[in-house]
């Protein structure tokens, strides 16, 4: 049982390349996630998605894009990195809402 | 939106001491997350509260929604180099589609 998958696990870009992250959950859930985590801002919600076919921005969408094609996978994109977009990603999964999300282990992105 | 304030934001404390990390809401909170994370890794989800005046523990933690449902602590009893790490409170605004975090307590348990 895999749980929440990111692939990469870290990955470093030079501003204005593009890089997909891939979040596969293998618990058929409904729900998931995508934040980033910055040094003394905690957690922030990009986009999410309540179902296949389905995405809606959070709380910084800009800069991101997401799709949700099958239900297991969630992927986010950077079409032009900027260093702003330095941070840990982290991806979240869960059958409805949060009382028993599963968080994957991150990825750390650094543009340059 | 929904803020979530958390403090201390870091904590050391001596093996074997008990400790208290707060949250408290801008608005009336619906169900409350705390998670745990270890550095460099996701987080694990502790307990959920959602009733006024709720506590639930889990071995030696115990989390605690007050009355008015705008703050909620999480102590924990003889603390052990285990439980060091980042803990992160959550709120989900009545939705179960985004959930907003506070900005998290370090905790740091020495020998």
């Amino acid at each position: 049982n895999a749980g929440v998958t990111q692939t990469p696990k870290f990955r470093v870009l030079k501003t204005g390349q593009s890089m997909t992250l891939l979040c596969a959950q293998d618990m058929n859930h409904e729900y998931m996630y995508w934040y980033r985590q910055d040094p003394g801002m905690g957690l922030r919600l990009i986009h999410y998605s309540v179902g296949e076919g389905t995405t809606a921005k959070g709380e910084v969408p800009d800069g991101y894009n997401v799709s949700r094609l099958k239900k297991q996978n969630f992927l986010l994109g950077l079409e032009s990195a900027a260093p702003s977009q330095t941070s840990v990603y982290f991806c979240a999964s869960g059958r409805q809402g949060f009382a028993e999300a599963f968080f994957g282990q991150g990825t750390r992105l650094t543009v340059v | 939106s929904q803020e979530l304030e958390q403090s201390p934001q870091s904590l050391i404390v001596q093996e074997g001491k008990n400790l208290t990390i707060n949250c408290t809401s801008s608005k009336t909170l619906y169900g409350l997350y705390w998670y745990k994370q270890k550095y460099g890794e996701g987080l694990i989800f502790l307990m959920m509260l959602q009733k006024g005046g709720e506590e639930k523990s889990h071995e030696k933690i115990t989390a605690k929604l007050d009355e008015k449902k705008q703050q909620s602590s999480l102590h924990i009893t003889a603390s052990q180099p285990s439980h060091a790490g980042i803990y992160l409170c959550g709120a989900d605004g009545g939705t179960a589609s985004k959930l907003t975090f506070g900005t998290g307590t370090r905790l740091q348990v020495t020998l």
